[in-house]
C-alpha cells in the first residue's frame, strides 16, 4: 500500500525561527513529490521535486528531495505568523493508461507566535 | 497554474438530501480529480473524472454514492448523494495540468450535514 508520512504533526514556533519539516514516502510508480500550503480550504502549490539533490527555493522557503532515502524536507527560514498553515506532501504516482494520482501524508501543522 | 472555481463555496443540507458540487477550471484539462478532507484529517481521493470515460474510484467509495460527470475538458460535477452527517467534509475538485505536471486545487465546497 502506497505511504505518505509527515512529521512532525503540529509544531509551534516563534517568529523568526527556521523549521523543518519532513516526509517520507514508500510508493509504486513514483514520479515526483509535492508540496502544498493549507490555510483555510483549498491547498496552494508550493514545490514540485523530480530529482534527487536539487533544491527549489522560494523566498523563505526551499525544499529537497533524496528518492535514495525516499523523503522530502521543506525548509521555512525566518519564520513570520502568515506561515502559519498545515503544510502537505504528497507522492504523485503513476496509475497507469497515462493517469497520475495523488497520495496525500497528513500534513503538518505550523504555529508561529509574534 | 490554473483557476479552478468550486460552486458552492459551502452549504448545510438535511440528511437524506443530496448535493451537487460544480468545478470549473479555465482552461482544458485531461484529467480533474475530486477530494474530501474530513475534519483534521488529510485529503483523501474519491475519484479521477476522466472526460469521455467513467470515472475512477478509489477504495470506500462507489458511484451510487458519488456520481460524477464530466462533460467536457473544463467542468467536472460531483453529487452527493442520500446525505448523512458523516458525509460532512470539505470537498475539493484538482485539475492536473500537463505543462506543469502537477495538480491544482479549487477553494473547496464546505459540506454540512444535519
Amino acid at each position: 500500500e502506497d505511504k505518505v508520512v509527515q512529521s512532525p504533526l503540529s509544531l509551534v514556533v516563534h517568529e523568526g525561527d527556521t523549521v523543518t519539516l519532513n516526509c517520507s514516502y514508500e510508493v509504486t510508480n513514483f514520479r515526483s513529490l509535492l508540496w502544498y500550503k493549507q490555510e483555510k480550504k483549498a491547498p496552494t502549490f508550493l514545490f514540485m521535486l523530480t530529482s534527487s539533490g536539487i533544491e527549489k527555493k522560494s523566498g523563505r522557503l526551499s525544499s529537497i528531495l533524496d528518492k535514495k532515502e525516499l523523503f522530502s524536507i521543506l525548509n521555512i527560514t525566518a519564520t513570520q505568523t502568515g506561515d502559519s498553515a498545515v503544510y502537505l506532501c504528497a507522492a504523485n504516482l503513476y496509475s497507469g493508461a497515462g493517469s497520475y494520482q495523488l497520495t496525500f501524508g497528513k500534513g503538518t501543522k505550523l504555529s508561529v507566535i509574534p | 497554474s490554473a483557476v479552478i472555481s468550486q460552486k458552492p463555496s459551502r452549504d448545510i443540507c438535511q440528511r437524506g438530501t443530496s448535493l451537487t458540487i460544480q468545478c470549473q477550471v479555465d482552461s482544458q484539462v485531461t484529467m480533474m480529480f475530486w477530494y474530501r478532507q474530513q475534519p483534521g484529517q488529510s485529503l483523501t481521493l474519491i475519484a479521477t473524472a476522466n472526460q469521455g470515460s467513467e470515472a475512477t474510484y478509489e477504495s470506500g467509495f462507489v458511484i451510487d454514492k458519488f456520481p460524477i460527470s464530466r462533460p467536457n475538458l473544463t467542468f467536472s460535477t460531483l453529487t452527493v448523494s442520500n446525505m448523512s452527517p458523516e458525509d460532512s467534509s470539505i470537498y475539493l475538485c484538482s485539475a492536473h495540468l500537463w505543462e506543469a505536471d502537477t495538480q491544482y486545487f479549487g477553494p473547496g465546497t464546505r459540506l454540512t450535514v444535519l
